[in-house]
C-alpha cells in the first residue's frame, strides 16, 4: 500500500501570499496518477488537480500541481479568502487507493 | 449534468450491517468508475474501495476487507455499499464518488473521482 504523507498539518498564509502544499509517496505512483482534491468544512470533497498536474474543469489557474519522483507539490499561487480548506492528495495508481492526511490551510 | 444522490441519515446497533445507495444520473453508468471515500468525525478522506461496473471488477481497502461488500445496479444506475458487523468507530460520513476509468498497458483501472454525493451520515452506537 502506498502511504503519501502531507506535512505540515496546518498552513497559515496571508491573502496574496503563494501556498505550497508537500506530497511525499512512500514509493513510485504508476503514470503520475496523484490527485488534489479541496474539502470546506461539511462539504464532500472537490476535485481540482487530477495526473499531477491537469487542473480539473472549473478549477482556477492559480491552484497548480507538479512532481519531482514521489514528491508532489499543490501550489496556490495567489491565495483568496475562499481557499481557507483542507487539501488532500489521493494515488489512483495502484490498489488500495490511498488519500494522505491532508493539510489545512487558514487564511489570516 | 452529473448528480449523486445518496440515501439519508442512518442510526445503527454496533454488530448489525448497513446498506448505502448512490443513484448517479447523467452519462453511461457503466462507462464510469464508482468509489466509496468514508470521513470520520474531525478527520481525514479514507478510501474504502470502488467499482468499475462495466468489468464487474471491485477492489477494498486492506483494513475493511470481510467487513465490506461494493455492488451495482446497472439497470437503475445505483451503486451499493454494504457494511457488515459494524463498530463504533465505523461512524462517519460516506461519500459515494464518480470518476473515469483510466486506461493504460494494464487496460482499465480505477481512477480519480471529479463527482460527489452529498453525503451520508452514519452513527455507530448502543
Amino acid at each position: 500500500e502506498i502511504v503519501l504523507t502531507q506535512s505540515p498539518g496546518t498552513l497559515s498564509l496571508s491573502p496574496g501570499e503563494r501556498a505550497t502544499l508537500p506530497c511525499r509517496a512512500s514509493q513510485s505512483i504508476t503514470s503520475s496518477y496523484l490527485a488534489w482534491y479541496q474539502q470546506k468544512p461539511g462539504q464532500a470533497p472537490r476535485l481540482l488537480i487530477y495526473g499531477a498536474s491537469t487542473r480539473a474543469i472549473d478549477t482556477p489557474e492559480r491552484f497548480s500541481g507538479s512532481e519531482s519522483g514521489t514528491d508532489f507539490t499543490l501550489t496556490i499561487s495567489r491565495l483568496e479568502p475562499e481557499d481557507s480548506a483542507v487539501y488532500y492528495c489521493h494515488q489512483y495508481g495502484s490498489s488500495p487507493q490511498t488519500f494522505g492526511q491532508g493539510t489545512k490551510v487558514e487564511i489570516k | 449534468q452529473v448528480q449523486l444522490v445518496q440515501s439519508g441519515a442512518a442510526v445503527k446497533k454496533p454488530g448489525s450491517s448497513l446498506r448505502v445507495s448512490c443513484k448517479a444520473s447523467g452519462g453511461i453508468f457503466s462507462s464510469y468508475y464508482f468509489s466509496w471515500v468514508r470521513q470520520a468525525p474531525g478527520q481525514g478522506l479514507e478510501w474504502m474501495g470502488g467499482i468499475l461496473p462495466l468489468f464487474g471488477r471491485t477492489s477494498y481497502t486492506k483494513n475493511l476487507q470481510g467487513r465490506v461488500r461494493i455492488t451495482a445496479d446497472e439497470s437503475t444506475s445505483t451503486v451499493y455499499l454494504d457494511l457488515n458487523r459494524l463498530r463504533s468507530d465505523d461512524t462517519a460520513v460516506y461519500y459515494c464518488g464518480r470518476g473515469p476509468m483510466t486506461y493504460d498497458a494494464r487496460g482499465y483501472s480505477m481512477g480519480y473521482s471529479d463527482s460527489w454525493g452529498q453525503g451520508t451520515l452514519v452513527s455507530v452506537s448502543s
